[in-house]
Formats: structure tokens, C-alpha cells, sequence
């Protein structure tokens, strides 16, 4: 079992619909991260939050917009999303040293309609 | 020059042979270097770290890292059909970055 726990699983969203993404660990991790995967492509980075602070954003269009209410809670609010934004999208932590590996949330699998 | 490097496969081995899997990257001072499995339609999960020079073994998993070479590789003894997914090589690059950046990973099937 994942000790970082992504909710919902799945979710289908029209193109003017507003939903939001959670992601929740208890590992006492300070760095956590969402990334975007797309079928057969390694998974690219969004945004990096590191304790409860906005660290890193890729570049990521504003339709995404990313939330840390607390070190053990990051949300990814969705709005205005386009077919092509349909993907896996994982949340992932670490302690955010050098030395880290990253534990993976089970995803979610979002597909725009 | 990509800075973490796989060759995207697949890589085809009978089950019971020994599956190599490469990474090259580009940053000599990289410190810190990972394989994650991934299965079709999952997550991605860690199944090996390594930080030296040399080989660390965990089970069936070794891991080889050569930092003159920039060089990571993973052997799979015994494999089985289980084995059978992609295998992302993750490398801590930019020097004391805590952020990986992940290679295309090699596609990896294992028939009986």
C-alpha cells in the first residue's frame, strides 16, 4: 500500500467544469510534488511545493493551480481544462534533500471531455 | 544532448535470463540515482537507490553505478513475466538538487 494517497482514482471533467485533485502524506515529508503523465512518456514535472511553500512551477498553464494547505495536504485545482490535458496525474513527496527518492501517490486519471 | 538518457525498448529477455537495463546523464556532479518500476496505467515505484560508485544488490535487483562513465544500469536476475514494465532511471542532476529528472524508461518484457 502507497503512504501517499491520492483521491479521486478517476475523474472526468468537461471543458468548463472546476474539480480539484488531493493528495495526502503522513511520512513527515517536506517536499511535495505534482507531475503530469502522458501515455509511454516519463512523467514531467509541475510544481514542487517545499514546507508548504511554492518552490518550483514549470511553467504550467494557470487553468492549473496547485494549493498546500498544510505539510500533509496538496491540492491541484482544475479549471478551463482542455482535452489534452487528459493524463495520470501523480502526487508525489520526499524529505527534499539531495540524497531523497520520491514516493509515489497511486495517481489519478483524469480525461477531459 | 538529453540529460538523462534511456533507450526506450523494449528490451525482449526469456524468462530466467538476465535483463540489463542502461542510463547514461549528462551532469558529473550528480550525487543521487534511482530505478522505478512502472507499471502499465500505475505509478510509478522505487525499487533501487544508489549514491557510490560500485554495485548494490537488493534480491534479484543490482544496481551499477560507474560516475567517471556517467553510467547507472540495472541488472534483473532471474527475470519473470512479472517483470515485464518500464523502467525510469531518475538522476538528481543540477548539483545538490533534491528534484530528479527522470529518463524516457526503457520498456521491459519478460516472455515464459
Amino acid at each position: 500500500d502507497t503512504e501517499v494517497t491520492q483521491t479521486p482514482k478517476h475523474l472526468v471533467m468537461g471543458m468548463t467544469n472546476k474539480k480539484s485533485l488531493k493528495c495526502e502524506q503522513h511520512m513527515g515529508h517536506r517536499a511535495m510534488y505534482w507531475y503530469k503523465q502522458k501515455a509511454k512518456k516519463p512523467p514531467e514535472l509541475m510544481f514542487v511545493y517545499s514546507y508548504e511553500k511554492l518552490s518550483i512551477n514549470e511553467s504550467v498553464p494557470s487553468r492549473f493551480s496547485p494549493e498546500c494547505p498544510n505539510s500533509s495536504l496538496l491540492n491541484l485545482h482544475l479549471h478551463a481544462l482542455q482535452p489534452e490535458d487528459s493524463a495520470l496525474y501523480l502526487c508525489a513527496s520526499s524529505q527534499g534533500q539531495v540524497l531523497s527518492p520520491l514516493h509515489f501517490g497511486n495517481g489519478t486519471r483524469l480525461t477531459v471531455t | 544532448q538529453k540529460e538523462v538518457e534511456q533507450n526506450s525498448g523494449p528490451l525482449s529477455v526469456p524468462e530466467g535470463a538476465i535483463a540489463s537495463l542502461n542510463c547514461t546523464y549528462s551532469d558529473r556532479v550528480s550525487q543521487s540515482f534511482f530505478w522505478y518500476r512502472q507499471y502499465s496505467g500505475k505509478s510509478p515505484e522505487l525499487i533501487m537507490s544508489i549514491y557510490s560508485n560500485g554495485d548494490k544488490e537488493d534480491g534479484r535487483f543490482t544496481a551499477q553505478l560507474n560516475k567517471a562513465s556517467q553510467y547507472v544500469s540495472l541488472l534483473i536476475r532471474d527475470s519473470q513475466p512479472s517483470d515485464s514494465a518500464t523502467y525510469l532511471c531518475a538522476v538528481n542532476i543540477r548539483g545538490g538538487s533534491y528534484i530528479p529528472t527522470f529518463g524516457r524508461g526503457t520498456s521491459l518484457i519478460v516472455h515464459p
